[in-house]
């Protein structure tokens, strides 16, 4: 049973465009959902996240959107940089801290 | 401040052979999270620690995982007896207490490969 769905498996987007990652969820008790980036043999690192009280919440570059009717988030990156290329995760809270992470995308920012 | 230490790195192991992860918590974190990642799929939680109490294991395959977090700080995760379908990378993360929307540190994690 997949509650946090990522559909698209990778994703190329040209150095100074903007990289759009999307993330759909089913569990409407979610409250707090989270994005964490992965590089090659390295944990996931925190990235942005946003209370479900909230429909966007923005830290540079980063901005995440949240559509609660729709239960889609999204994250936007502008400009995307060349470091970006990563595999970036959504995750969703369920109560006590609990995350539940999608499968991934695969960012390629190409220079 | 050191980040989250995990080892092995790496592990190869045989069907039905047993192995140990070892997972040391940032300084002063409270809360210690097993996950597990397969090829292609996103972290799953195994189990998380408050101290050494555990708060959720409701998806740690009890009958051959095992994990313990003697006097609160290290830990370590073991499966007896390894199957094929154990083959994934096992993370560890730490957060200071167990406080709502407290953001996970996560180690490097341990890639176990069952043949």
């Amino acid at each position: 049973d997949q509650q946090v769905k990522q559909n698209s498996p990778s994703l190329s987007v040209q150095e100074g465009r903007i990289s759009i990652l999307n993330c759909d969820y089913t569990n409407s008790m979610f409250d707090y959902f989270l994005w964490y980036k992965k590089y090659p043999a390295e944990g996931p690192t925190f990235l942005i996240s946003i209370s479900s009280i909230k429909d966007k919440n923005e830290d540079g570059r980063f901005t995440v959107f949240l559509n609660k009717s729709a239960k889609h988030l999204s994250l936007h990156i502008v400009p995307s940089q060349p470091g970006d290329s990563a595999v970036y995760f959504c995750a969703a809270k369920l109560n006590g801290n609990k995350l539940v992470f999608g499968a991934g995308t695969i960012l390629r920012v190409k220079s | 401040e050191a980040g989250v230490a995990q080892s092995p790195r790496y592990k190869i192991i045989e069907k039905r052979q047993s192995v140990a992860f070892w997972c040391n918590p940032i300084s002063g974190h409270a809360t210690l999270y097993w996950y597990q990642q397969i090829l292609g799929q996103g972290p799953k939680l195994l189990i998380q620690f408050q101290n050494n109490g555990v708060v959720d294991d409701s998806q740690l395959p009890k009958d051959r995982f095992s994990a313990e977090r003697l006097k609160g700080v290290d830990s370590t995760l073991k499966i007896q007896p390894a199957k094929l379908e154990d083959s994934a990378v096992y993370l560890c993360a730490s957060s200071p207490r167990i406080r709502e929307n407290e953001k996970l540190f996560f180690g490097s994690g341990t890639q176990l490969s069952v043949l």
